[in-house]
């Protein structure tokens, strides 16, 4: 079955410093794939998505390429900010149907001033 | 336009209590989906609804129900609560167009404990 796997956590880091999260996944087909935010006692958010292979997603500064050759959705971020602190998942789903998420474990962040 | 609405926002049940938590979305939205919450393993999609008056399991279904009341709602009941159930509880309604447009918008969460 389809599954994703995300960078054991948590990380944390200073302000300003470069943000690599590693999501890799398993699934048959071509799934869409996302990256969604949680921040502290709310609901998650859809931060950027891609629906094809080598398609870039991008949203407030952060990015994430599909790589079908190396089935992996990477996020990432020049240079963070004390904002950024929450808890990230990566997830796919099929386009095509119901849009059933798969989600990863989640990546807590913290960012230090 | 308040987007995805949850009630109540925590609860706190014994076992073999029994209990209906609400979602509602003022989106017009075809689909609505139940996830849960466990430390450590992310989302998991419990049951959905893919049109008013359908609904379908999803990975984690065991134990629950759900319905599609309208358009608007769709409520999942625990008919005797299990600790093993102890969860963060989401909703989320999914609005459909192009592979760029098409997003799931979640709501705030409902936090249950069975004892």
């Amino acid at each position: 079955g389809n599954s994703v796997t995300q960078m054991e956590g948590p990380v944390t880091l200073s302000e300003e410093a470069f943000l690599t999260i590693n999501c890799t996944y398993t699934a048959t087909g071509y799934p869409s794939l996302f990256w969604y935010v949680q921040y502290p006692g709310e609901g998650l958010q859809l931060l950027l998505k891609a629906t094809k292979a080598d398609d870039k997603g991008s949203n407030k500064g952060f990015e994430a390429t599909y790589r079908k050759e190396t089935t992996s959705f990477h996020l990432e971020k020049g240079s963070v900010q004390v904002s950024d602190s929450a808890v990230y998942f990566c997830a796919l789903s099929g386009f095509q149907g119901a849009q059933k998420l798969v989600f990863g474990q989640g990546t807590r962040l913290t960012i230090n001033p | 336009n308040a987007g995805v609405t949850q009630t109540p926002k925590f609860q706190v049940l014994k076992t073999g209590q029994s209990m209906t938590l609400q979602c509602a979305q003022d989106m017009n939205h075809n689909s609505m989906y139940w996830y849960r919450q466990d430390p450590g393993m992310g989302l998991r999609l419990i049951y959905y609804s893919a049109s008013e008056g359908t609904t379908d399991k999803g990975e984690v279904p065991n134990g629950y129900n759900v319905s599609r009341l309208n358009k608007r709602e769709f409520s999942l009941r625990l008919e005797s609560a299990a600790p093993s159930q102890t969860s963060v509880y989401f909703c989320a309604s999914r609005r459909q167009g192009s592979s760029s447009t098409d997003t799931q918008y979640f709501g705030p969460g409902t936090r249950l404990t069975v004892l």
